[in-house]
């Protein structure tokens, strides 16, 4: 099956910093990658995808880039928010008919202002 | 378009009880999905129900069971908790049910368990 390795956190950052959290993933074929966000006290709500290799998902001024050679779909912003502040998490859905996603461990982000 | 609603958002149960947990998917998606959400394990994959079929299930004990009705609402159930059943518990809808095609899920809030 599928694994997804997250980088550790905590994350600080001062408002306005630039973030990078890293992700990469084992699989057999090509899975979809997302990158989900979760606020205190509330489920996961999707930032962004990509399908397939080279694909680059963005949402919020969030992004990531499927990268097959690597392995990787790292997650960047140029100026974070105070409003950023959340767990990320990486997750790589599986192929073939079942619908199942794989997560990384979650990166607590904090933002300071 | 109403999101993913999960029911209840809170409980609390006794050791050897058992619960249910009941979950509306996006109206049109036909696939659910489960995920027990803890500090120690993270998220992890339990089960998914399409077309009132179980396609797919993750490594959990029998007493994890669910299912899916026609109109593709989802209950699960665990029964004789243990205190390690403790956890957030997350359903997520899907609208794609074909294999070739890319999806996204789309989860709930959750419904936070607690065992005593």
């Amino acid at each position: 099956g599928n694994s997804v390795t997250q980088m550790e956190g905590p994350v600080t950052l001062s408002e306005e910093a630039f973030l990078t959290i890293n992700c990469t993933y084992t699989a057999t074929g090509y899975p979809s990658l997302f990158w989900y966000v979760q606020y205190p006290g509330e489920g996961l709500q999707l930032l962004l995808k990509a399908t397939k290799a080279d694909d680059k998902g963005s949402n919020k001024g969030f992004e990531a880039t499927y990268r097959k050679e690597t392995t990787s779909f790292h997650l960047e912003k140029g100026s974070v928010q105070v409003s950023d502040s959340a767990v990320y998490f990486c997750a790589a859905g599986s192929s073939g008919s079942a619908r199942q996603l794989t997560f990384g461990s979650g990166t607590q982000l904090t933002v300071l202002p | 378009k109403a999101g993913v609603t999960q029911t209840p958002r809170y409980l609390i149960k006794t050791r050897g009880q058992q619960v249910t947990l009941s979950c509306s998917p996006i109206s049109g998606h036909r696939s659910v999905s489960w995920y027990q959400q803890t500090p120690g394990q993270g998220l992890q994959f339990l089960f998914e129900y399409f077309s009132e079929t179980q396609r797919n299930k993750g490594n959990f004990p029998g007493r994890f069971s669910g299912r899916q009705f026609s109109n593709s609402r989802s209950e699960m159930n665990v029964s004789t908790l243990e205190l390690g059943d403790s956890a957030l518990y997350l359903c997520a809808s899907s609208l794609s049910g074909s294999g070739t095609q890319p999806y996204e899920q789309y989860f709930g809030p959750g419904t936070r368990l607690t065992v005593t």
